[in-house]
């Protein structure tokens, strides 16, 4: 399996700009996690879905950040308009039911916001 | 809920001695446990986890943790440490709802040749 997939792997973008994140997860997996990383606020859970539909978005920081799963190989994250705090590195990662919550992270998109 | 603390953000080691990294996590149940590396500019990688049974697990890249229910503790070892392994490594603990995971903050490792 190739693993979760992203792209693009270095997005720089002005302010105010809309910036689109995208996903593929392991085949078969059924839960798919957003997540940001930063220098000062570490790993953070921004959304996950289970079965395409989004089930916790409590970490989604504003509403310039939205995400969706249009089906079971794909997701995408939001971000418009984007500002200079937005810089971060941003994962997925999927998982499979009854895998004991083991997760599979992706190698990341780092986003630049000037 | 659950958490998961990582007392170090730094440790720096000379290549060749051994390692601990420790963690700590609070949670209500028997836990399932993980620790994770992330090298440069990439994404996290599982190096080993823990469900049940053996408490002393074995990973990948020549690293063990031991799952110590009374201390709520899961450290890491490697008995020798190689330049390679100079990463941020982070600890684990999944919840059963949901297949969540919560992270502890990161431990860098530097190694000094």
């Amino acid at each position: 399996d190739a693993g979760v997939i992203q792209s693009p792997r270095h997005e720089v973008t002005e302010m105010g700009q809309e910036v689109t994140l995208r996903c593929k997860p392991i085949s078969g997996h059924d839960y798919l996690f957003w997540y940001r990383q930063t220098m000062m606020r570490g790993l953070e859970l921004l959304i996950y879905f289970n079965n395409n539909v989004p089930i916790d978005d409590s970490g989604m920081p504003e509403d310039r950040f939205s995400a969706k799963m249009p089906n079971a190989s794909f997701s995408t994250l939001k971000i418009q308009p984007s500002e200079p705090r937005d810089s971060a590195v941003y994962f997925c990662a999927s998982s499979l039911v009854g895998s004991y919550n083991e997760q599979f992270f992706g190698p990341g998109t780092r986003l630049t916001v000037l | 809920a659950q958490s998961v603390t990582q007392p170090d953000i730094h440790i720096t080691v000379s290549e060749g001695a051994s390692l601990e990294l420790r963690c700590n996590y609070s949670y209500g149940a028997t836990p399932y446990l993980f620790w994770y590396v992330q090298s440069p500019g990439q994404g996290l990688q599982l190096l080993l986890k823990y469900f049940s049974g053996d408490t002393l697990v074995q990973g990948i890249k020549g690293f063990e943790a031991e799952f110590k229910r009374s201390q709520s503790s899961f450290n890491l070892r490697k008995p020798s440490v190689h330049w390679s392994d100079a990463a941020e490594y982070f600890c684990a603990v999944g919840a059963n709802a949901g297949n969540m995971l919560t992270f502890g903050g990161g431990t860098r490792l530097m190694v000094k040749p």
